[in-house]
């Protein structure tokens, strides 16, 4: 049971490349979550997903596009880098009213 | 839209004082409130929550209080150690139209003092 895993866990991209983070799940869990961490500014929901085939915009989604196709899987998707988008991002799911389970973490440096 | 407020940014305290961290949510509709511990370089992991039904509860040296009528809630550790030493992120999360939204604080880092 290896719970919540990204990939990669570091990457740098130059200004205008593309890249898709990959979140998965093995706890069968509904809702799934990507955030972005900056210093100063907590973590910030960037979308989110209540099921297979679902997404929904959280508070940062500009720039960003998310995908999911498998209940297990939900990918984050950067299609024109800018060195704003340089952050630590997390990918959560969890179940119903409950804890959340935390990926890992992607670091991510546009340059 | 839904907002946590979290106080203080930084907090240091003395090995063995206790420390409190306070959260103040924006949506009464909020139900679920958790508490996160991230250590340098490490993914954040539970480690107390609290529902709306639920005043108060204690989990050894932790323990989380919630007033619904005000919307705040806080974290409470007794007796600290070297080892509490992290960033804590509170938490809200309601469901809005079927769904479940999580919106966390901006974040408060404890650091012990030995």
């Amino acid at each position: 049971n290896a719970g919540v895993t990204q990939t990669p866990k570091f990457r740098v991209l130059k200004t205008g490349q593309s890249m898709t983070l990959l979140c998965a799940q093995d706890m069968n869990h509904e809702y799934m979550y990507w955030y972005r961490q900056d210093p100063g500014m907590g973590l910030r929901l960037i979308h989110y997903s209540v099921g297979e085939g679902t997404t929904a915009k959280g508070e940062v989604p500009d720039g960003y596009n998310v995908s999911r196709l498998k209940k297990q899987n939900f990918l984050l998707g950067l299609e024109s880098a800018a060195p704003s988008q340089t952050s630590v991002y997390f990918c959560a799911s969890r179940v119903g009213i409950a804890e959340a389970f935390f990926g890992q973490g992607t670091r991510l440096t546009v340059v | 839209g839904e907002n946590v407020e979290q106080h203080p940014s930084t907090l240091s305290v003395q090995e063995g004082d206790s420390a409190v961290i306070k959260c103040t949510y924006s949506d009464s509709a909020s139900n679920y409130f958790p508490w996160y511990k991230q250590e340098l370089g490490k993914r954040p992991q539970l480690i107390i929550d609290i529902r709306s039904n639920v005043g108060e509860k204690k989990d050894q040296r932790i323990a989380v209080t919630l007033n619904k009528t005000a919307k705040h809630f806080s974290l409470h550790i007794t007796e600290t150690q070297p080892e509490d030493s992290a960033v804590y992120f509170c938490a809200a999360s309601k469901v809005t139209s079927g769904t479940y939204k999580y919106i966390f604080g901006t974040g408060t880092r404890l650091k012990v003092l030995a």
